[in-house]
């Protein structure tokens, strides 16, 4: 069971937008519209920012979006701020199970 | 207001075993279907197990099947993790996690409790 793979570093300044792409297969991302992104500050829970590809929760910050295609999803933040420096998981069902990505830092320069 | 609180972690030797709980508050517990999720230190998440909201339907990663059993007491709104044969590579945070009505994305997360395998 490999994990799904994401960049290990991303970087931006404030204000600026990233991406952090998260590459699966056809048996996992590639297959459903399951995949949901996961932010996760030093020493706290993770907190759920996108659902089932592009789907936002209330209360997450509309700077935050995701998208699909083919085997690859990819979670954009713009107008970067401090407070979104931290890590960033994937995640994908795949046969009765959840797969996660590696996990990618983000530093707000 | 939704809550899960882990506990049950510690430190326990190589080949032991150990029983995390997950209470859980404000929602229809036995309508959820329900996770473990583990992060070893500074290392990335890891899914561990799922059970279905009646407790009929498990599913296992396979770092874990054999050694580690999920349950639950839907009665007393708790979520268990049976672990055995205790290795130094199950040293982690364990979290549980609540499943989205069968959306396969965890909508919220306990505040995990350390597992620690050591001589």
């Amino acid at each position: 069971q490999s994990a799904l793979t994401q960049p290990a570093s991303v970087s931006g300044s404030p204000g600026q937008s990233i991406t952090i792409s998260c590459t699966g297969t056809s048996r996992d991302v590639g297959g459903y519209n399951y995949v949901s992104w996961y932010q996760q500050h030093p020493g706290k829970a993770p907190k759920l920012m996108i659902s089932e590809v592009s789907n936002r929760p209330s209360g997450v910050s509309n700077r935050f979006s995701g998208s699909k295609s083919g085997n690859t999803a990819s979670l954009t933040i713009s107008g970067l701020q401090a407070e979104d420096e931290a890590d960033y998981y994937c995640s994908s069902y795949t046969s009765s199970s959840i797969k996660f990505g590696g996990g990618t830092r983000l530093t707000v320069l | 207001e939704v809550q899960l609180v882990e506990s049950g972690g510690g430190l326990v030797q190589p080949g032991g075993s150990l029983r995390l709980s997950c209470a859980a508050s404000g929602f229809t517990f036995s309508s959820y279907w329900m996770h473990w999720v583990r992060q070893a230190p500074g290392r990335g998440l890891v899914w561990v197990s799922r059970m279905n909201r009646d407790g009929s339907s498990t599913n296992y990663a396979d770092s874990v099947k054999g050694r580690f059993t999920i349950s639950r007491d839907n009665a007393k709104n708790t979520l268990y993790l049976h672990m055995n044969s205790l290795r130094a590579e199950d040293t982690a945070v364990y979290y549980c996690a609540r499943e989205n009505w069968g959306n396969y994305f965890f909508d919220y997360w306990g505040q995990g409790t350390l597992v620690t395998v050591s001589s």
